[in-house]
């Protein structure tokens, strides 16, 4: 089945530092999203990309949509406290979504 | 914004006993809302997609039979857990679209289920 591949798995960074994981997968995805879920809550949209080879901003976060539309980036730019959690990619095709494996970020004051 | 109501947040129940697992948009209209679940540590895997007044479609390897889907309304979708065992503990997700827009998808809050 369709796979997505995300990386890395875990990440330990300092406050301030910024941050990037990416995703890639063998199939092509209409849209791409990034996702970020707290403990015991359901995932929160972050950004949505619809174009290959889109930039999108969201405050601190940047993510770009691959020109192959087989993989996409997220950026974190000057990390806080709060931007602990675990970060899901998702390819949607057909109104379904097919997450990545996710990368749980901790950030050290 | 759009809201995804999912009620209970959390139950413990009894093996062998069933649960049910309620998603609500309160402020638009789903024809079609999707179940996850996701194991501590591990992503969110798609159980099947709720289709109001049809029958629900699921993904492989999930059992219909064990998994009873029921979308009788335009902004409510329920997931039924019969028999439930130990080792259907897991986080229960649903999500659903604006019919009207099309827009993003939203996420209920989630469902923990733990089956002693």
């Amino acid at each position: 089945g369709q796979q997505l591949n995300q990386s890395p798995q875990s990440m330990f960074i300092q406050e301030g530092e910024d941050v990037s994981m990416n995703c890639t997968s063998s199939s092509i995805f209409n849209t791409w999203l990034w996702y970020k879920q707290d403990p015991g809550e359901g995932p929160v949209l972050l950004i949505a990309l619809y174009k290959a080879g889109e930039l999108t901003s969201n405050g601190r976060l940047t993510a770009q949509f691959g020109i192959t539309r087989k993989d996409s980036f997220l950026n974190i730019s000057a990390s806080i406290p709060s931007d602990v959690g675990i970060y899901f990619c998702a390819g949607q095709k057909g109104g379904k979504l097919i997450f990545g494996q996710g990368t749980e970020l901790s950030v050290k004051p | 914004g759009a809201v995804v109501s999912q009620h209970p947040s959390w139950v413990i129940c009894k093996s062998g006993t069933s649960v049910k697992i309620e998603c609500r948009s309160l402020d638009f209209q789903a024809t079609t809302m999707f179940w996850y679940r996701q194991f501590p540590k591990q992503s969110l895997m798609l159980m099947a997609t709720s289709n109001e007044g049809s029958k629900a479609t699921y993904e492989q390897g999930v059992e219909k039979d064990k998994f009873l889907i029921n979308h009788a309304s335009l902004t409510l979708s329920t997931l039924t857990v019969t028999s439930a065992h130990p080792e259907d503990s897991s986080f229960y997700i649903c999500s659903a679209r604006n019919s009207s827009t099309n827009e993003k998808l939203f996420f209920g809050s989630g469902t923990q289920l733990s089956v002693l």
